[in-house]
């Protein structure tokens, strides 16, 4: 089975302009959770999405946002970019979200904001 | 809330020696799960045990152990006979099973650098 899958790899924008990321889920995996790790403030959870829904979201601003399409596939959006948001993104599946539920993450995309 | 800590920020050790990796968790349910996972210099994390908080049963696979114990609510990760290859950061997770989803709470990695 082919793993996690995240496009691009590697992007570099300008404060200001917004980004979209977008993730592709292990094959049947209904869940796709994002993460942002930065080296201030570690790994952490953005937000997951189910069934083309939000199900959970951490603390974020609004300028952070994302989607779910019918085939699982998830974007997440960045508008407004500013330096801090510069960071690997890392996307993670699993089958339906539960907690006891493994989720497998993706190599990632290091934005890098200038 | 839910917290993990990883209290070691950086291990150096010699190829061959054993190495732990402490982990200390704090949560109020009752029922969640512990997760290790290693993310080598290009970036993708790699899954390498759950463990529930109703199995505290040690875990052995190859050379990596992993010891739970609940009453100090500690998953430590042990790598026996280390090699360069073992060379990563690696991270202790932690979700809770009710409300929480599968959000994971991490703690902020250990630095594992084997060498020659």
């Amino acid at each position: 089975k082919a793993g996690v899958t995240q496009t691009p790899r590697y992007l570099i924008k300008t404060r200001g302009q917004q980004v979209t990321l977008s993730c592709s889920p292990i094959s049947g995996h209904r869940s796709v959770s994002w993460y942002q790790q930065t080296p201030g403030q570690g790994l952490q959870f953005l937000f997951e999405y189910f069934s083309e829904t939000q199900r959970n979201k951490g603390n974020f601003p609004g300028r952070f946002s994302g989607r779910q399409f019918s085939n699982s596939r998830s974007e997440m959006n960045v508008s407004t970019l500013e330096l801090g948001d510069s960071a690997l993104y890392l996307c993670a599946s699993s089958l339906f979200g539960q907690g006891e539920e493994t989720q497998y993450f993706g190599p990632g995309t290091r934005l890098l904001v200038l | 809330a839910q917290k993990v800590t990883q209290a070691q920020t950086e291990i150096s050790v010699v190829e061959k020696e054993d190495v732990t990796l402490d982990c200390v968790y704090e949560t109020r349910d009752t029922t969640y799960y512990l997760f290790w996972y290693k993310q080598p210099p290009s970036g993708e994390l790699v899954f390498l045990i759950r463990r529930n908080s109703f199995d505290e049963q040690n875990e052995i696979s190859g050379r990596y152990s992993w010891n739970f114990q609940k009453s100090t609510s500690s998953f430590n990760f042990t790598i026996t006979a280390s090699q360069v290859v073992d060379s990563a950061v690696y991270f202790c997770a932690l979700s809770e099973a009710w409300g929480g989803g599968n959000k994971l709470t991490f703690g902020t990695g250990t630095q594992l650098k084997v060498e020659l």
